[in-house]
């Protein structure tokens, strides 16, 4: 039972626009929440994260927002750039838990 | 060199065949974990090990066999392997088994290709 779900398995966006990437969970447990980026032919990065104390956090060009009540988080990137085309994984983790479930990745695609 | 490093990159193994997938890590991390990831599929957990003690096996077939000599060093043991075994394969690791927040540093992975 997939827990963590992208649905959008891929995303077209023009460069300097704004990306916007979305992540739907099931399991009310989860209080931390990242996500990953990934380029071919390497290992997933940390890109940023979120607690559930909170609902907005901001790193540069990437901010993360958490909806609780919806079970739904989201990732916006502006603008984006030609290095954000990469595969990007919505990850969880419950309380009393180090495990992280994933979501299958949404492939961004920044046109120039 | 530094981060995490997995070896071979690519493998092509026959079902009845043995291999071996080797994972080490430099930033001096406890904990340490084999994921799978299908395509299109996301990662599934494996194994995990934390101070070269298994603390999870996820329901993995015994065709996968784990391996921690040490905090460093990861290995997956591969024999009689089924076409669908077929996968990347990614190593990564973790300061400790932090609850809530473990962020994990990730292997660039071995493509395997079971035929």
């Amino acid at each position: 039972d997939q827990q963590v779900k992208q649905n959008s398995p891929s995303l077209s966006v023009q460069e300097g626009r704004i990306s916007i990437l979305n992540c739907d969970y099931t399991n009310s447990m989860f209080d931390y929440f990242l996500w990953y980026k990934k380029y071919p032919a390497e290992g997933p990065t940390f890109l940023i994260s979120i607690s559930s104390i909170k609902d907005k956090n901001e790193d540069g060009r990437f901010t993360v927002f958490l909806n609780k009540s919806a079970k739904h988080l989201s990732l916006h990137i502006v603008p984006s750039q030609p290095g954000d085309s990469a595969v990007y994984f919505c990850a969880a983790s419950g309380q009393d838990d180090y495990k992280l479930s994933f979501g299958a990745g949404t492939t961004v695609t920044v046109r120039a | 060199e530094t981060g995490v490093t997995q070896t071979p990159r690519h493998l092509v193994m026959g079902m009845t065949n043995k291999k071996s997938l080797k994972c080490e890590q430099h930033l001096g991390h406890n904990a340490m974990y084999w994921y799978k990831q299908s395509a299109k599929k996301p990662l599934e957990l494996m194994f995990v090990y934390n101070f070269k003690e298994q603390t999870e096996n996820n329901s993995v077939p015994s065709r996968f066999s784990p391996e921690c000599p040490n905090s460093s060093h990861l290995f997956l043991h591969l024999h009689t392997l089924q076409p669908e075994d077929s996968a990347l394969y990614l190593c990564a690791s973790s300061q400790d088994l932090v609850v809530s927040g473990s962020r994990q540093y990730f292997g660039p992975g071995t493509r395997l290709t079971v035929t």
